[in-house]
């Protein structure tokens, strides 16, 4: 069975430059979740979809950052503006359920590097 | 606010020796608790997810064991080897909101 899958895995930009980042979860997972992560630090939850429905955006900075999921299955997160302090890895991940409350599984992650 | 931590942030043990991993939260009121290895430049892996009603949860070498009343949860790896190098995550699901936290990891080397 194919695991989460992310795209690209590395991204360099110069700031003031959008960048976008793809996933697709593991097949027949309903929830998905967009996940940040710095250096040192646990992953931060920017964003949580149950199929197509955003669930928790509270931590999204929507000044910048969008996220879609069509169809309940791939995810978009965009950038635009990119910032200096974006550079970072994104993680995504799914499951099955409602809320946070099965297992997780993790993609590979972008690293994003913002210059 | 769920505030998870991890303690220490990094350990290394002889090869053969057991390890255990710790880690706390503030709220006891969790659905469940997860544990998770990473691997440097992959994402997270799933080891062990403990539901709030049990008290330990194993999968070969590891067990993990939870205490929701003292807010603790500890990874057990036995008989370490060098492919145990990686750092442990733990997070908890809280009940109130289904809000998952994240500790930020403990990174275990082990020497062979």
């Amino acid at each position: 069975e194919a695991g989460v899958v992310q795209s690209p895995r590395y991204k360099i930009i110069e700031k003031k430059q959008p960048v976008a980042f793809w996933c697709n979860p593991i097949s027949g997972h309903n929830t998905l979740y967009w996940y940040l992560q710095n250096l040192g630090q646990g992953p931060e939850l920017l964003i949580r979809y149950e199929n197509e429905e955003a669930v928790d955006d509270s931590q999204l900075p929507k000044d910048r950052f969008s996220a879609e999921r069509l169809k309940g299955v791939d995810s978009t997160l965009k950038i635009q503006p990119a910032e200096l302090g974006d550079s970072a890895v994104y993680l995504c991940a799914s499951s099955w359920g409602s809320g946070a409350t099965g297992e997780l599984f993790f993609g590979e992650g972008s690293r994003l590097t913002v210059l | 606010k769920q505030e998870v931590t991890q303690i220490p942030a990094a350990l290394s043990v002889p090869e053969g020796e057991n390890l255990v991993l710790n880690c706390s939260f503030t709220d006891s009121a969790i659905y469940n608790l997860q544990w998770f290895r990473q691997d440097p430049g992959k994402g997270l892996t799933s080891l062990l997810l403990i539901q709030s009603s049990q008290r330990e949860q194993t999968s070969g070498r590891l067990n993990a064991s939870l205490d929701k009343s003292s807010g603790r949860s500890t990874l057990y790896i036995a008989a370490s080897q060098p492919g145990d190098s990686a750092t442990y995550l733990c997070a908890a699901t809280r009940r109130e909101d289904y809000k998952l936290s994240f500790g930020a990891g403990t990174t275990v080397t082990v020497r062979a």
